[in-house]
This record gives structure tokens, sequence and C-alpha cells, in this order.
């Protein structure tokens, strides 16, 4: 299986911030990569596919880039409803996964 | 808009076997190739569990590709995950999904609509 690690686990933000957060991949997994945000209690909800494509309806403070095995997902302005957890995910090859999760936190 | 909802028993005893069906609203199985089922812990994150075509045929995740069997019922627009032989590690929020498709040669997939989850716990 491919293995995605994120980086950091947890990080602390204030509103207005830029955020970024990456996503390495353990082999190539080309521009298969996809970006999902989680609200406590709630599904995740796809943010970026195909590593920079946004999401209709999502909106453009967020953006993503990479290729190959390493990927940003990137927060330009943080809003108060920004914060929640985000996951990374590939589906190049094998069975789909996704990676531990990065938790967005109040400052 | 689609909508999908999982339901199903919430406490299942080790040993047995978990039963979950998702529901598709406002859109029909057959207008999407493949429908997943992911499932969440806080252990082991989000995992998926594997898929089915509004066909019948699957592709399962080798690390419960023993123990799981989906089905699809296109005439209640529904899909169902059958998970054997559950132990406490099995606890966790189980979603179904439905996967997008970018028009490409090599199609980057991605999951576009998700269920609320159903979370089942196994315990005696």
């Amino acid at each position: 299986d491919i293995q995605m690690t994120q980086s950091p686990s947890s990080l602390s933000a204030s509103v207005g911030d830029r955020v970024t957060i990456t996503c390495r991949a353990s082999q190539n997994v080309r521009n298969y990569l996809n970006w999902y945000q989680q609200r406590p209690g709630k599904a995740p909800k796809v943010l970026i596919y195909a590593a920079s494509s946004l999401q209709s309806g999502v909106p453009s403070r967020f953006s993503g880039r990479g290729s190959g095995t390493e990927f940003t997902l990137t927060i330009t302005s943080l809003q108060p409803e920004d914060f929640a957890t985000y996951y990374c995910q590939q589906s190049y090859n094998g069975p789909r996964t996704f990676g531990q999760g990065t938790k967005v936190e109040t400052k | 808009q689609v909508r999908l909802q999982e339901s199903g028993p919430g406490l299942v005893k080790p040993s047995g076997t978990l039963s979950l069906i998702c529901t598709v609203s406002g859109d029909s199985i057959i207008n999407s190739d493949w429908w997943s089922w992911v499932r969440q812990t806080p252990g082991k994150g989000l995992e998926w569990i594997g898929e089915i075509s509004h066909s019948g045929s699957t592709s399962y995740n080798p690390s419960v590709k023993s123990r799981v069997s989906m089905s699809v019922d296109t005439s209640k627009n529904q899909i169902s995950l059958k998970l054997s032989s559950v132990t406490a590690a099995d606890t966790a929020t189980y979603y179904c999904a439905r996967p997008q498709y970018t028009n490409a040669w090599t199609p980057v997939e991605w999951f576009d609509a998700w269920g609320q989850g159903a979370l089942v716990t196994v315990s005696a």
C-alpha cells in the first residue's frame, strides 16, 4: 500500500494567518492526490482534487500544489470555519489511502 | 443533490457480523460506476474498505478482504456492507461515499459525496 504522511500533525494558528500543510507519498502518485476537510462529528468534505483543482463551491483561499510524492495544501487567510482537521488521500494505485490528518487549532 | 445515509445496528458482539446499509437519494445508484465504504477510527484514521459497482463487481482492501462483502440493490437504491468476525479493532464510524472522476484518459478519482456516518461499536 502507498503510505501517506502529513506534517505537521497539528498546528496552532490565528484568523487571517496563512497555513500550509504538507503531504508526502511513499511512492509516486502523479497528481492522484485529494485534500479533505473534516469538522468534528461530520464526514470529510473534499476541498481539492487531482492535486490542484478546487472543488466546486470551495472558497478560493484553499489551494493545492504538487506532483509525484510531495504535495501542499495552503489556506491563504484562515477563517473561523477553517479550524478543522485536514486529510490528504491518494487514488493512484492499490487501496485508496489517507494521511493521518493535520488538526488546525486556534492559537 | 445526492444524499447518502448509512443505517444499521450500532452495537455488534465480538466474533459477530457487522451489517450496514447505505441508502442513496437524489440520484440513481446506476449513475455512478462505483460506490465505496470508508471507516474511521481514532487509532488508524481513515481507511478505505472497498467498493462495489452498480452491476455488483467488487474490489476490497486486502486488510479486510477475507471478512468483507458488499452488495447492491438497484431497485432500492442501496448498497450494503457486511464485515464478519469483528473485534474491538473494527469499532469505527463507517461511511459510504460516492467517487467522482476527472475527464482524462487516466481519470483521477475523489470522493465528492459522503454519508453522515454510522458509529458501530464492537463489544460484548
